[in-house]
């Protein structure tokens, strides 16, 4: 069955450190999404890609938080630097249309902790 | 007032027993509703999803969707240990520019054996 794919799985770096994730998406899936759930949460999103293009990425914080799709295929997510609140886990997700309404699916997620 | 409010629970049913999920929505406009089941430290994982007003069954499994009242459940039959898990609702438009899935905070099953 076909996987999003996501490393680092679990990244520890200190506050005021970068720190990046990576995800590669379904094969042929234009769309890709970066979400972050606070333990106890649901989760939010952070930035929707549609091939290279950002489609949204209103609620991602721009003064610290940048993501990227350059040959819309894979995607980076930068933070930096890293704050004590930004301990969450990070998923990736992609869909094969959307306009549809289809359902996505999730990587295995980045579990990031700040100290 | 959240766009997807569920009950965090922990919701506590006896093994064989039925569980039901509820979640609302603000949003009269969105047009998809999902199930995802998440166990701790791991990813959601899609297990419903329903476009239109009735009911959807699929295994032990069935999605109840009524746009009026903006609601949407999930029942779980003869539920087993192995169900324990938090329950995500998601919803999503596909009539504007943003399309992506807005999660509720889950609930929380517990399933006693």
């Amino acid at each position: 069955e076909a996987e999003v794919a996501q490393s680092p799985r679990y990244k520890i770096t200190e506050k005021s450190q970068a720190v990046a994730f990576w995800c590669d998406p379904i094969s042929g899936h234009a769309t890709l999404y970066w979400y972050r759930q606070i333990l106890g949460q649901g989760p939010e999103l952070l930035v929707q890609f549609q091939d290279e293009s950002v489609v949204d990425d209103s609620q991602l914080p721009k003064d610290r938080f940048s993501a990227e799709r350059l040959k819309g295929v894979d995607s980076t997510l930068k933070i930096q630097p890293a704050e004590l609140g930004d301990s969450a886990m990070y998923l990736c997700a992609s869909s094969s249309n959307p306009g549809q309404g289809y359902g996505y699916t999730f990587g295995s997620g980045t579990r990031l902790t700040v100290v | 007032q959240k766009e997807v409010e569920q009950n965090s629970g922990p919701l506590s049913v006896p093994e064989g027993a039925i569980a039901s999920l509820n979640c609302t929505y603000s949003d009269r406009g969105s047009q998809s509703f999902f199930w995802y089941r998440q166990y701790s430290g791991k990813s959601p994982e899609l297990i419903m999803s329903i476009y239109s007003n009735g009911d959807k069954e699929d295994g032990r499994f069935t999605a109840q969707l009524n746009k009026a009242s903006q609601y949407v459940s999930l029942l779980i039959r003869d539920s087993q240990p192995s169900d324990s898990a938090t329950y995500l609702c998601a919803v999503n438009r596909m009539d504007t520019g943003r399309r992506a899935l807005t999660f509720g905070s889950g609930t929380r099953l517990q399933v006693q054996p």
